[in-house]
């Protein structure tokens, strides 16, 4: 158990919809990351909160955002959702900015399906 | 920019067998490297790291790897494969400063009875 909680486990929602995804970080961690895992692309990394402020952009599209509380768990929204927006999102936690190359731990992510 | 490649997207080998995972990165200065396992419908689970205190770096599960600076790779060994080593296994790195993780396509290993 990494402690990172990823809820739901599972979306299966239609194109056009919008849908949100929750991460509650491993105790004590500041930093959470969203990736977003499929077939064609791979394990990429879309953004990362710090404390409750953006840290860093991915390959994120301007359909989906995130943002982090101040209890510090996160939230993924995506709108507008396309065929290839299906795909595994995982969300993960450090204890800090990752400057200093601490690991990421991860949940066991969100699987998305658009029908 | 930086990047990792992991060469072979299937590996098989006999139980007991010696386990090679390749990692190769490009990074213009040393960077942090990890090895993630993935279970399946898990998420990833860091098996070791290397953030520049010794080469050889020793993880969980009989893992290790050795950072080699000369040949930018990180290749993860284990010496006598187990059924539960069964699983899709990552190479990620960061640079010093950098937040995101950078990972390769992965690498797929199946355990022969």
């Amino acid at each position: 158990d990494s402690g990172v909680t990823q809820t739901p486990k599972h979306l299966i929602t239609a194109t056009g919809q919008r849908v949100t995804l929750r991460c509650s970080p491993r105790s004590g961690d500041l930093s959470v990351y969203w990736y977003q895992q499929s077939l064609d692309q791979g394990l990429q990394f879309l953004i990362q909160y710090y404390n409750g402020e953006e840290r860093a952009k991915g390959n994120i599209l301007e359909r989906f955002s995130a943002q982090q509380f101040p209890d510090l768990h996160s939230e993924l929204n995506l709108s507008s959702l396309e065929l290839g927006d299906s795909a595994l999102y995982f969300c993960a936690s450090s204890v800090d900015s990752g400057g200093g190359g601490q690991p990421q731990h991860f949940g066991d992510g969100t699987r998305l399906s658009i029908l | 920019a930086q990047s990792v490649t992991q060469l072979g997207s299937h590996v098989s080998v006999s139980e007991g067998a010696l386990v090679l995972l390749r990692c190769n990165y490009s990074s213009s200065v040393p960077p942090y490297l990890f090895w993630y396992v993935q279970y399946p419908n898990q998420g990833l689970q860091l098996l070791l790291k290397y953030t520049s205190a010794a080469t050889l770096v020793k993880g969980i599960n009989g893992f290790e790897a050795e950072f080699k600076k000369s040949e930018t790779s990180f290749h993860l060994t284990k010496p006598s494969a187990h059924m539960s080593d069964a699983a899709e296994y990552f190479c990620a790195v960061s640079l010093q400063g950098a937040q995101k993780l950078v990972f390769g396509q992965g690498t797929r290993l199946t355990i022969n009875p």
